[in-house]
């Protein structure tokens, strides 16, 4: 089945720093790939996508490519925030049957220290 | 005016108790779904309805019953809880047409059986 493989945290960082995620994944098909961020004590929020291979997606200085030949699709940041602090998911989406169904990694926490 | 809102925020219960868990989504989306999160941050889904019918039932125990009356309301339903169910409980929604599989989260509910 379908899987995502995500950098093990927990990621700390100083304020300006550069960030990396990596993500990679497994996949019979053709999927969408995401980055979802959760801030402390809230539900996941969509920060970005790509829909086909060499796609670039990006938000809010984040910005992740869909790499098919390396089926990976790892987030960057040039330079983080305090604000940026949280935890991130990749993940992709597939179908099941009608409908859409995510698999997400096992999330990397961020922290950015001031 | 919240897309996805989920009631309660927090619940915290004995073991053998049943208890439920509301998902209401104002998106006018298709597709809901009930994610559980585990105290490590790994987000697995549970189930997901397409306009009010079953289409996803991973394995999870018969004690979960998810209920929907229509297609804006998923609501979930533990029989004889467990410590093991002790998680957070994201409910999530999409348009099912939509063929990139962007979902929308609720805030969660924290569920603590003792």
């Amino acid at each position: 089945g379908d899987s995502v493989t995500q950098m093990e945290g927990p990621v700390t960082l100083s304020e300006e720093a550069f960030l990396t995620i990596n993500c990679t994944y497994t996949a019979t098909g053709y999927p969408s790939l995401f980055w979802y961020v959760q801030y402390p004590g809230e539900g996941l929020q969509l920060l970005l996508k790509a829909t086909k291979a060499d796609d670039k997606g990006s938000n809010k200085g984040f910005e992740a490519t869909y790499r098919k030949e390396t089926t990976s699709f790892h987030l960057e940041k040039g330079s983080v925030q305090v604000s940026d602090s949280a935890v991130y998911f990749c993940a992709l989406s597939d179908r099941t049957g009608s409908a859409r169904q995510l698999t997400f990694g096992s999330g990397t926490q961020l922290t950015v220290l001031p | 005016d919240t897309a996805v809102s989920q009631t309660p925020k927090y619940l915290v219960t004995q073991m053998g108790n049943d208890k439920s868990i509301k998902c209401e989504q104002n998106l006018g989306h298709d597709t809901m779904y009930w994610y559980k999160q585990d105290s490590k941050k790994f987000l697995k889904i549970m189930f997901s309805y397409n306009n009010k019918e079953l289409i996803i039932n991973e394995t999870v125990p018969n004690r979960f019953s998810p209920k929907s009356p229509d297609k804006a309301h998923l609501n979930l339903h533990i029989n004889s809880l467990e410590l093991g169910d002790s998680a957070v409980y994201f409910c999530a929604s999409s348009q099912v047409l939509d063929r990139v599989g962007v979902l929308t989260f609720g805030a969660g509910s924290r569920l603590t059986v003792l």
